[in-house]
């Protein structure tokens, strides 16, 4: 059972728009960063977002990330079939003194 | 460029060790944290632990505290992580990467992975 909570599995149509949530709890996402990763299949997970919502050189504007109070979300728009990976939130656990992931999100796009 | 570059896949028989690598370069090794990420088959990421290679201060998640070690040579910008008594469910990807700057920052830098199996 993971720290953070995420859906097992989204899915959407080409060009439409996805969100993912990630809940947590105050000892991690209420008081740390929350970034979130994309995993294609075969590779190494990639940073896509950092600090709730930054995102790194090179990422698309296509994806947004937003965090309120013990959650977080991951937005994707203009859906591509390249888009279709894992996602996962993850952050700092202060009360853990550790990092935490979320369990993982399968996208699809249909 | 930075990079985190792994050793290679291992295969291990059950109760046999293990330990491997990951060289980062391109950066100042010292002065970054490098955490080890285990990644099981068709599951997800389980953050493992952490060492900031400048003074081997390492920390462990509570689920891998005391089932694995980690470790680190500056001299050769290397990190480790190494696994004794290694069971069938040890088989898994494992990924070492480095946060941006503090110990609790995104990992912005990934290694490819280890692919480890261990079976008799």
């Amino acid at each position: 059972q993971s720290v953070l909570t995420q859906p097992p599995s989204v899915s959407a149509a080409p060009g439409q728009k996805v969100t993912i949530s990630c809940s947590g709890s105050s000892s991690n996402i209420g008081n740390n960063h929350v970034s979130w990763y994309q995993q294609l299949p075969g590779t190494a997970p990639k940073l896509l977002i950092y600090d709730n919502n930054k995102r790194p050189s090179g990422i698309p504007d296509r994806f947004s990330g937003s965090k309120s109070g013990t959650s977080a979300t991951l937005g994707i728009t203009g859906l591509q079939t390249g888009d279709e990976a894992d996602y996962y939130c993850g952050t700092w656990d202060s009360s853990l003194s550790a990092g935490v992931f979320g369990g993982g999100t399968k996208l699809t796009v249909l | 460029e930075v990079q985190l570059v792994q050793s290679g896949a291992e295969v291990k028989k059950p109760g046999e060790s293990l330990k491997i690598s990951c060289k980062g370069s391109g950066y100042s090794f010292t002065s970054h944290w490098i955490g080890w990420v285990r990644q099981m088959p068709g599951k997800g990421l389980e953050w493992m632990g952490i060492i900031y290679p400048g003074d081997s201060d390492t920390r462990y998640s509570p689920s891998f505290q005391g089932q694995v070690t980690i470790s680190a040579d500056k001299s050769i910008s290397t990190a480790y992580l190494q696994c004794s008594s290694l069971k069938a469910s040890d088989t898994a990807i494992y990924y070492c990467a480095r946060p941006s700057t503090m110990i609790g920052d995104a990992f912005d830098v990934w290694g490819q992975g280890t692919m480890v199996t261990v079976s008799s």
